[in-house]
């Protein structure tokens, strides 16, 4: 596709269980964003990827939260044992990862922890 | 650590004017601004880079003062579809990691 895709697009799950998410960027984009948006609230920063390599992950809240690149292109971000302050819309963008770089974003994936 | 915006919101009249304002308390590299419309992804509006520059397209355009760590963005004869939450993204050291702002809802009203 043309955007940045991600998936699912919803999901609810119960406290304690794990959950993957998944973004698929641009074609040719080397930096890739983890962004965390609660409800009404602003843009909270994860993780960044250039390549495969996460120069920067001291945005990740705990260490239930993981993330990895494989081949420069799609990126899983993977919440352990979720919690329900968990709950949140995960953003993921890329950008050509040079300084006059937009970041583009997807839609977004909705996270529900019961 | 996260730029702040000022005003946190505002409301105008279609013709109006508005100026939002990111602060930050280190030194700036540049400066992205998004606009995110309700239940939308954001969506990139301009990128200033350090050097003071000022940029703009259509009635939209913006300024950074890398001296005083700030960017302001300025939007004039404001139209119904500037509603939205403004969002300025900041970098530090030129490592493309991008911090966002508090936010600065704006609605226009007819």
């Amino acid at each position: 596709g043309a955007g940045v895709s991600q998936s699912p697009s919803n999901k609810v799950t119960e406290k304690g269980k794990d959950v993957e998410l998944r973004c698929d960027p641009i074609s040719g984009h080397t930096a890739l964003y983890w962004y965390r948006q609660s409800l009404g609230q602003g843009l909270e920063f994860l993780i960044y990827f250039q390549g495969n390599s996460a120069p920067d992950k001291s945005g990740l809240p705990s260490d239930r939260f993981s993330a990895e690149r494989t081949g420069g292109s799609v990126s899983t971000l993977t919440i352990q044992r979720t919690q329900q302050e968990d709950s949140a819309v995960y953003l993921c963008a890329s950008s050509l990862g040079s300084n006059t770089g937009e970041l583009f974003f997807g839609e977004g994936s909705r996270l529900t922890v019961l | 650590q996260q730029p702040v915006q000022s005003p946190q919101a505002v409301i105008l009249r279609e013709g109006e004017d508005a100026v939002i304002n990111c602060s930050s308390s280190k030194a700036l590299y540049s400066v992205h601004w998004y606009r995110q419309k309700h239940g939308e992804a954001p969506v990139f509006l301009m990128i200033l880079l350090k050097g003071g520059e000022q940029k703009g397209h259509d009635k939209i355009s913006a300024s950074f003062n890398e001296k005083k760590q700030q960017s302001s963005l300025y939007l004039t004869a404001s139209q119904l579809s500037y509603s939205g939450t403004y969002f300025c993204g900041t970098e530090t050291s030129g490592t493309y990691k991008y911090i966002f702002g508090t936010g600065t809802r704006l609605k226009v009203l007819a």
